[in-house]
């Protein structure tokens, strides 16, 4: 089975702070995602990122960076967290030959006060 | 359906009966197509997928059956189950150049089971 774990279910921010969020998959997929998603308007694609050290914009990348140094590890970086960045976070990964099927995490709630 | 708003479309159906779960995608280009339950603070997860040269295909307890005419999805779960209820939504994508990993979501549908 695919696992991809999300290394933290709940979070609690003040406005400002740096927010590391980190996803580990085991499958070694090349593709990892991070998306949000927020009541009424489903999942939206942050970033993606196809191989070790690269990454591309997704739909909503603005605040928001990402590192990815190994292969089975990606992470999002909130560099100064707002309010309007309270949401669910859910990482996905999926392989090269099938990019498009994509498995998720479990979510990281985040709540930045 | 798709959900406008806040409000997602909601299903309440007994115990024991057939489900069957729709989705509207938007482009006609769309090849593929997924379907992911996603249960009250849990990530989705993957049920079952289909390709556009199909029409239907079958997993346990679910089937998916694609009309390419009318852009319409459906996911049909037989025997429901109270651990069936969740919120399903469908994804699209079209493989075009280097985008082919992107899918479009739909908003959901939420399936309440009564026991």
């Amino acid at each position: 089975d695919v696992k991809v774990t999300q290394s933290s279910r709940y979070l609690v921010k003040r406005t400002g702070e740096k927010v590391f969020l980190e996803c580990v998959q085991d499958m070694d997929h090349e593709n990892m995602f991070w998306y949000r998603q927020d009541p009424g308007l489903g999942l939206r694609l942050i970033y993606f990122s196809y191989d070790v050290k690269m990454k591309e914009k997704g739909d909503i990348p603005e605040g928001y960076s990402v590192s990815r140094e190994k292969k089975e590890r990606f992470s999002l970086i909130l560099e100064s967290a707002s309010t309007n960045q309270t949401s669910m976070y859910l990482c996905a990964s999926s392989p090269m030959a099938r990019q498009e099927t994509q498995y998720f995490g479990p979510g990281t709630r985040l709540l930045v006060l | 359906g798709e959900s406008v708003g806040l409000h997602l479309p909601t299903l309440s159906v007994q115990e024991g009966d057939n489900s069957i779960i729709n989705c509207a995608y938007s482009n006609s280009a769309s090849d593929y197509f997924i379907w992911y339950k996603q249960e009250s603070g849990k990530g989705p997860q993957f049920i079952i997928d289909i390709r556009s040269n199909m029409d239907k295909r079958q997993g346990q307890r679910v089937t998916v059956l694609l009309n390419k005419t009318v852009k319409h999805l459906s996911l049909q779960i037989a025997a429901t189950q109270p651990g069936d209820s969740a919120v399903y939504f469908c994804a699209e994508n079209w493989g075009s150049g280097g985008s082919n990993y992107k899918l479009t979501f739909g908003k959901g549908t939420l399936l309440t089971v009564n026991p």
